[in-house]
């Protein structure tokens, strides 16, 4: 049963361009939650994705922007790069129950570097 | 979103018990208290998580204080591979997100 898988693992850009990275959940989830992890710093909230559509969003400018897929893989997009996007962006898959006691599975990451 | 405190970092050493706090005095009453870790170059990890009472899994115990407004992540016998990040989150019903801290970096000694 494979778990979280997140592509690509390194990434490197340059200011001003577009990245796309892509995330399949665990077997079973529906559900698709993007955290951004600075370095030194705990992973902060993006957005999460449920039936296609965005659900919950943290306090990120929409030059983030999302997208799950029918078989509920999800992309994350980030427009007009900034120095400071350079992170650990992680990708989480649940089931989508609203409840509190809900665990979520992480994937290993996709490391962005933006010279 | 409630907050946590924890330490920094700690130090054990290794086959010996750790016991890691966290404060949450604001929490509510329908707060779940979560645990995570993240081991070096790896996404966060689920470790055991609480509402009221005590609780065991094959990772680890929490023990929860009876007023709620703390609790321990108790690793029972520490080995080399649970030198990680631990952080400790609190969550509510109908948040879908995990509201993430600094965390308390753990080393074990051998």
């Amino acid at each position: 049963d494979a778990g979280v898988t997140q592509s690509p693992t390194h990434l490197i850009k340059t200011r001003g361009q577009q990245v796309t990275l892509r995330c399949s959940p665990k077997s079973g989830h529906d559900t698709v939650s993007w955290y951004q992890q600075a370095l030194g710093q705990g992973p902060q909230f993006i957005f999460q994705y449920y039936e296609e559509e965005e659900r919950q969003r943290g306090n990120f400018p929409d030059r983030f922007s999302g997208h799950q897929f029918p078989n509920y893989s999800s992309e994350l997009n980030v427009n007009a790069l900034l120095l400071g996007d350079s992170a650990l962006y992680l990708c989480a898959s649940s089931f989508f129950t609203r409840r509190a006691n809900e665990k979520l599975f992480f994937g290993s990451g996709t490391q962005l570097s933006v010279l | 979103d409630a907050k946590t405190t924890q330490p920094n970092s700690m130090e054990s050493n290794e086959e010996e018990p750790v016991h890691l706090p966290c404060n949450h005095s604001t929490i509510s009453g329908t707060d779940y208290i979560h645990w995570y870790r993240q081991l070096p170059s790896q996404g966060p990890e689920y470790v055991i998580h609480g509402l009221t009472s005590n609780v065991n899994n094959r990772m680890a115990s929490l023990a929860i204080a009876e007023d709620r407004k703390s609790s321990t992540l108790i690793l029972h016998r520490a080995t080399l591979r649970d030198a990680a990040v631990y952080y400790c989150i609190l969550r509510d019903e109908g948040n879908e997100k995990l509201t993430f801290g600094t965390g308390t970096r753990l080393t074990i000694i051998p």
